[in-house]
This record gives C-alpha cells, sequence and structure tokens, in this order.
C-alpha cells in the first residue's frame, strides 16, 4: 500500500466552481501534513499546513481526519492562476528526516 | 523566497560520468535536503543532512553520496552517472514555524544522463 495517495486527475473545472481533492496516508502514526502546489517545471511551494483543527487561508479550506486517514483540500472560487499540480505532503515521523510525497493531483482551471 | 539556490540549473552528461550538484542557502538553516523527481512517483528523499558533516541516507540513496562542510552548502554527488539518474533534483531546506517543520525548496536541477 503506498504511502501517500492522490487521485491524479486531471480535474478540469471552470473558473469560478468550487473543487476539492483528498489525500488519504497509510501510517497512522504519521504526525504533520500538508498541501504543496507545483507549477509546471517548477518547484513545489508550501500551499499551507493541515492542523487538526483544520484550516483556512483566503479561499483555501484544508481539513484532517485522524480517525479515517486522509487530508483535504477544497479550492473556492476557482481561478485561472490556480492551475497547477497539488502534492499532498506527510511528515510520518513529526521531525526532520524528510517528507513523504503524494504525487499530485492536476487542476486544470478553464475559462 | 527562503534563499535556496542550486547549481548547475540544467545539466547534460554521459554515463559514467561523475557529477556534483551543488545547493546554497543564506539563511543559516541546520537542515538540508536533496530528492529526486522522476515522472510516476512522488518527490523522493536521496540523503538528507542535520549539520556541517552530519548527513543521512533517504529513500533512494544507492548511487548518490553527499557532503555538508560548511552551513550554507550541500553537495550531491554521482560517482559514475547512469541513465536511470536522468531527473530533476530539488535541494530543500528546514525551518520551524510554530510547531512544524516546513520544507522550501530551491529551484531545481535537471539532469539528463545520455
Amino acid at each position: 500500500r503506498k504511502e501517500v495517495e492522490q487521485d491524479p486527475g486531471p480535474f478540469n473545472v471552470p473558473e469560478g466552481a468550487t473543487v476539492a481533492f483528498n489525500c488519504t496516508y497509510s501510517n497512522s502514526a504519521s504526525q504533520s501534513f500538508f498541501w504543496y502546489r507545483q507549477d509546471c517545471r517548477k518547484e513545489p511551494k508550501l500551499l499551507m499546513s493541515v492542523y487538526s483543527s483544520g484550516n483556512e487561508d483566503g479561499r483555501f479550506t484544508a481539513q484532517l481526519n485522524r480517525a479515517s486517514q486522509y487530508i483535504s483540500l477544497l479550492i473556492r472560487d476557482s481561478k485561472l492562476s490556480d492551475s497547477a499540480t497539488y502534492l499532498c505532503v506527510v511528515n510520518i515521523g513529526g521531525g526532520a528526516d524528510g517528507l513523504t510525497f503524494g504525487k499530485g493531483t492536476h487542476l486544470i482551471i478553464q475559462p | 523566497d527562503a534563499g535556496i539556490t542550486q547549481s548547475p540549473r540544467h545539466k547534460v552528461t554521459e554515463t559514467g560520468t561523475p557529477v556534483t550538484l551543488r545547493c546554497h542557502q543564506t539563511e543559516n538553516h541546520r537542515y538540508m535536503y536533496w530528492y529526486r523527481q522522476d515522472p510516476g512517483h512522488g518527490l523522493r528523499l536521496i540523503h538528507y543532512s542535520y549539520g556541517v558533516k552530519d548527513t543521512d541516507k533517504g529513500e533512494v540513496s544507492d548511487g548518490y553520496s553527499v557532503s555538508r562542510s560548511k552551513t550554507e552548502d550541500f553537495l550531491l554527488t554521482l560517482e559514475s552517472a547512469t541513465s536511470s539518474q536522468t531527473s530533476v533534483y530539488f535541494c530543500a531546506i528546514q525551518s520551524l514555524a510554530g510547531d512544524e517543520y516546513e520544507q522550501y525548496f530551491g529551484p531545481g536541477t535537471r539532469l539528463t544522463v545520455t
């Protein structure tokens, strides 16, 4: 079983719509969770950390469900500039020995 | 901007030649990482460093070595490059934000081994 699984997409979504992705993780001891955004041929950039209580940053909302071992990302009022690959990332040990990445979900916002 | 640069940004080399990639950071971060990214895979950890001269292996360390002789530089060496090492290599630093460790990435190096 893969450690971090995501639907690769692509998700084709009209501009202004709301889109949500889920990601599941296999290690119940996982400590920290993140969403990164990666544009084509660029480096991953931290979008937001995911806290147990859930958190929101503008149009973006992240949720963590420890019981079911998944995290989610909701994007409201999607913009053309939201088109990217979204990476689900888990820090299994909670320490500094590296992150575990999902393969990413490709999002295309259409005008 | 986490002050991370990578060099070279692009390299084409032949099978069997040694290659060294450099990661440079300007903010005195203790932890540094090397990842590779390939189609069909998530980013995978090659090696990481937790201080000068302190390094450890990651998930895909075979065929790679690293060195960290000063805080700001973390070098990744392919002793004898193979075609399977054609990839995009990302360096990252880790900083503590509240109770969370967050990683920030350099711009990447595209390596092609022919």
